[in-house]
């Protein structure tokens, strides 16, 4: 299985930047995941990491390092509507399933 | 396009009562299905899988269980609820390349009394 960490809770303005961080530990691994979550909805799917390197999609970028264990979802030009728990998850060589971390709840403000 | 559909939206139930929860999916054949809990500020708990018609693996031990009468449809059931069954169901579909990406229904919302 995998031990995935992310924080628990980030705030920022609106028009900003926020970086949420994932590190994970696993046996193997293959390809690391980003959703997104409103409150009371179910996860919709961000970007897909499996190579090192950045993964740019308009305002949402996502970061992978395999040797660090290490990945993290960039958030530009922050909006209201982008308030929401962010889920990382991560699928193991030769696996299916997903292990999913606890969430970050992220806040923005006006 | 692929759509996963589930029912009921909402769901308030005795303890010790049945559960049928039902997923289904549009748009392609021969899916992997995924049947996850979401306990209340939790993360998602991996219950069920299946990679054809009759195939389950069981993630976690309890008193639920799954099965997949046909290619594009998955039940989720219980015999007698208990309080800690309480929760946010949520169905996935995704192909059958291990790269494949999951894509979530729009759940279930149980509430155990």
């Amino acid at each position: 299985g995998q031990n995935i960490d992310q924080p628990t809770e980030m705030t920022a303005t609106e028009g900003a930047i926020v970086q949420i961080n994932c590190t994970y530990q696993t046996s193997g691994f293959n390809g690391l995941f980003w959703y997104q979550q409103h409150a009371g909805e179910a996860p919709t799917f961000l970007s897909y990491n499996v190579l090192d390197g950045l993964e740019e999609k308009g305002r949402f970028s996502s970061f992978l390092s395999r040797s660090k264990g290490y990945s993290y979802l960039l958030l530009k030009e922050l909006q209201m509507k982008d308030s929401a728990s962010y889920l990382c998850a991560v699928r193991d060589w030769d696996d299916y399933k997903l292990s999913f971390g606890a969430g970050t709840t992220v806040t923005v403000r006006a | 396009s692929q759509t996963i559909h589930q029912w009921p939206a909402t769901l308030v139930q005795p303890v010790g009562s049945p559960l049928s929860l039902e997923c289904t999916v549009e748009g392609t054949s021969n899916p992997n299905l995924y049947w996850y809990r979401q306990a209340a500020g939790r993360g998602l708990q991996l219950l069920f899988y299946s990679v054809g018609i009759g195939q389950i693996s069981s993630e976690v031990p309890q008193n639920l269980s799954a099965s997949r009468p046909q290619d594009r449809q998955f039940i989720l059931s219980s015999k007698k609820l208990l309080l800690s069954d309480s929760g946010f169901y949520l169905c996935a579909w995704s192909g059958t390349d291990k790269q494949e990406t999951q894509y979530f229904g729009p759940g279930t919302r149980l509430l155990v009394l």
